[in-house]
């Protein structure tokens, strides 16, 4: 089956560092990615979607310089959390889905990010 | 897209069939129904995806009325390792088309 392999699963780092986390499909093409983030106990909700070959779109409330999306190829989609502070500590997920009709999304682990 | 209300939590025993049923009652023409399994600190996984009627796999069953305005996930004699939000997610099947997470169930199987 489709596998989506997010990288790191876990970092912490100190506040106003920048961290990046990196999505990859293993065994199929993604011309879109999404990414989402959870807090403890909460639903997943949805940052943005990324794109290949352009510019991510942005959910209402997320801030597009804070968060840096890159989808540079078919498999890769990068989101990077610039000058992070403690309240951005929480689960970030990826996934993606195949461009075959009725493809489900697949999901990466998660990255725990903890900003001390 | 179609907003999704589920149960907040359920509680169960080993063995026994749980059943989550999920509204979706603004589901477009287009819309497919897709549940997702997710364990603390991991992302969420498929479990199983239909348009209508019944659909059943290795590890549940989906029920849609004709209305499509619910589903019901069914996973049979369950265990332990069952324990997890189950979530049900309403939206068009197209590469690109994002799905919005609603709260989800929380599932607790006892032994």
């Amino acid at each position: 089956g489709a596998v989506v392999s997010q990288h790191p699963s876990r970092v912490i780092c100190k506040s106003g560092t920048s961290v990046k986390i990196e999505c990859r499909s293993l065994d199929f093409q993604a011309t879109t990615m999404f990414w989402y983030r959870q807090f403890p106990k909460q639903s997943l909700m949805l940052m943005a979607t990324s794109n290949e070959g352009s510019k991510a779109t942005y959910e209402q409330g997320v801030e597009k310089d804070k968060f840096l999306i890159n989808h540079a190829s078919l498999t890769l989609s990068t989101l990077t959390v610039t000058s992070a502070h403690p309240e951005d500590s929480s689960f970030y997920i990826c996934s993606a889905r195949s461009d075959s009709h009725n493809s489900p999304l697949h999901f990466g682990n998660g990255t725990r990010l903890t900003v001390t | 897209l179609a907003k999704t209300t589920q149960p907040i939590s359920m509680d169960s025993y080993e063995g026994q069939e749980v059943n989550i049923t999920c509204s979706h009652n603004n589901i477009a023409t287009n819309d497919y129904i897709t549940w997702y399994q997710q364990f603390p600190s991991q992302g969420p996984r498929f479990i199983i995806q239909g348009y209508k009627t019944k659909v059943t796999n290795e590890v549940a069953s989906l029920f849609i009325p004709a209305d499509r305005k619910s589903s019901t996930l069914s996973l049979p004699r369950v265990s332990l390792s069952d324990t997890a939000v189950y979530y049900c997610l309403v939206g068009k099947e197209a590469a690109g088309n994002k799905l919005t997470f609603g709260g989800g169930t929380r599932v607790l199987v006892k032994p």
